[in-house]
């Protein structure tokens, strides 16, 4: 239980597009997800939680237009880097915690996003 | 807000012998404390977490210790194996584990046969 996917595992694109990432809770439902950002060799550091239904709350410092966050339903969101440029290039990893009756402590993670912008 | 502070940030031991990682939590509120192992590459994954109700829990090898009033908590790993080896990252979090998780900055743990 507990399975979170993310879509895709990789993505290389060039300088200007957008790119957009999703996570899926599989096996349960999630009313609440986070994103993270991860350098290499460096700890998680979250960028956004997204409630279902509602407007995500971004960390400080993390540009609310530039990283648009939607959480439509209870077991999907995405984010979409707008406009990506090479410093954006990162490990970009969703966790979803369990928001169900049997509730389990815990953030679960996916299995990361590999972004690299040339 | 929160902050953790994560000991040592390397830690490298022989096979078979005992791993101890230490956190420090600045927020007297925090009172659910997980503990995350990342495979290079991997996403991170949950290996063991404890309430502030409990001083201390332990599953097979591996066990986790929480001092409320010193504010810290630490894992430990006995009868280390190669396969331990990876990045351990510890989190704090409010609200029975329902806010935000605050992480350390890991510990790279090398466990050579």
């Amino acid at each position: 239980g507990a399975v979170v996917s993310q879509h895709p595992s990789w993505v290389i694109c060039k300088s200007g597009t957008s790119v957009k990432i999703e996570c899926r809770s599989l096996d349960f439902q999630a009313t609440t997800m986070f994103w993270y950002r991860q350098f290499p060799k460096q700890s998680l550091m979250l960028m956004a939680t997204s409630n279902e239904g509602s407007k995500a709350t971004y960390e400080q410092g993390v540009e609310k237009d530039k990283f648009l966050i939607n959480h439509a339903s209870l077991t999907l969101s995405t984010l979409t880097v707008t406009s990506a440029h090479p410093e954006d290039s990162s490990f970009y990893i969703c966790s979803a915690r369990d928001g169900g009756f049997g509730i389990k402590l815990g953030q679960f993670f996916g299995p990361g996003t590999r972004l690299t912008v040339l | 807000g929160e902050n953790v502070e994560q000991h040592p940030s390397t830690l490298s031991v022989q096979e078979g012998d005992s791993a101890v990682i230490k956190c420090t939590y600045s927020d007297s509120a925090s009172n659910y404390f997980p503990w995350y192992k990342q495979e290079l590459g991997k996403r991170p994954q949950l290996i063991i977490d404890i309430r502030s109700n409990v001083g201390e829990k332990k599953d097979q090898r591996i066990a986790v210790t929480l001092n409320k009033t010193a504010k810290h908590f630490s894992l430990h790993i006995t009868e280390t194996q190669p396969e331990d080896s990876a990045v351990y990252f510890c989190a704090a979090s409010g609200n029975s584990g329902y806010s935000t998780l605050t992480f350390g900055k890991g510990t790279m743990l090398l466990v050579s046969p």
